[in-house]
């Protein structure tokens, strides 16, 4: 059983609240990302860390940001939420380095801004 | 840069059916293949990989493989449950882009009792 969380499991907010999505592992893996789930199911890459201080920007354009102050610790935050960022949202994380392992999904945060 | 194309869906079976998710990857490296699994209202978590040509990954009863000249990873069962239903995903992961991993669409499966 994979060891990362995510929390909250749902959250419904207003628009212009800020928030932050947690996410923890405690498999000691290097690298961390985000995604964004649409309704069609296809993920889209949002964010992503290779180790501490090191964060960049995926594949989708978002207007959240990240943070990798320690290693088991990704936390996502949205300044102002709107009704455009409902959506289901995934933390995963990997082994570092140039292994091609596989990731480790939590089980999603669905966020809904009213 | 790196892509994985899979069979669109939705994908509906009969119970005891055979199943086939055609998938196939373009990578500039050797990359690792996988399909994973995600149930309603869940993460993706592993169904099987393979990480060179030739392997074959398998488990619950699915399979898939490694097939390199035609770039291709297709996922098989040869009898689905309803409990087999749920969105499936084929992915790669590449050496050559720092190991980040790239994911298909997902396609969807129903199987009726």
């Amino acid at each position: 059983e994979a060891d990362i969380y995510q929390t909250p499991r749902y959250l419904v907010i207003g628009t212009g609240k800020k928030i932050t999505l947690e996410c923890s592992q405690t498999m000691g893996h290097d690298k961390m990302y985000w995604y964004q789930q649409d309704p069609g199911m296809e993920l889209h890459l949002i964010h992503y860390s290779y180790g501490v201080n090191s964060t960049e920007k995926g594949d989708l354009s978002s207007e959240s940001t990240v943070s990798r102050i320690r290693t088991e610790h990704f936390p996502l935050t949205l300044e102002s939420a709107r009704p455009s960022h409902t959506s289901q949202y995934l933390c995963a994380s990997s082994e570092g380095g140039q292994k091609n392992t596989e990731a480790f999904f939590g089980q999603g945060t669905r966020l809904t801004v009213v | 840069g790196d892509s994985v194309t899979q069979m669109e869906g939705p994908v509906t079976l009969s119970e005891e059916a055979f199943l086939t998710i055609n998938c196939t990857y373009t990578a500039t490296g050797y990359p690792s293949l996988f399909w994973y699994v995600q149930y309603p209202g869940e993460g993706l978590q592993l169904l099987l990989k393979a990480t060179k040509a030739d392997d074959k990954g398998s488990n619950k009863g699915f399979e898939a493989t490694y097939r390199k000249e035609t770039t291709s990873f297709h996922l098989e069962k040869g009898s689905v449950q309803v409990s087999d239903s749920a969105v499936y995903f084929c992915a790669l992961s590449d050496r050559t882009n720092a190991g980040k991993s790239t994911f298909g669409d997902g396609t969807t499966l129903t199987v009726k009792p």
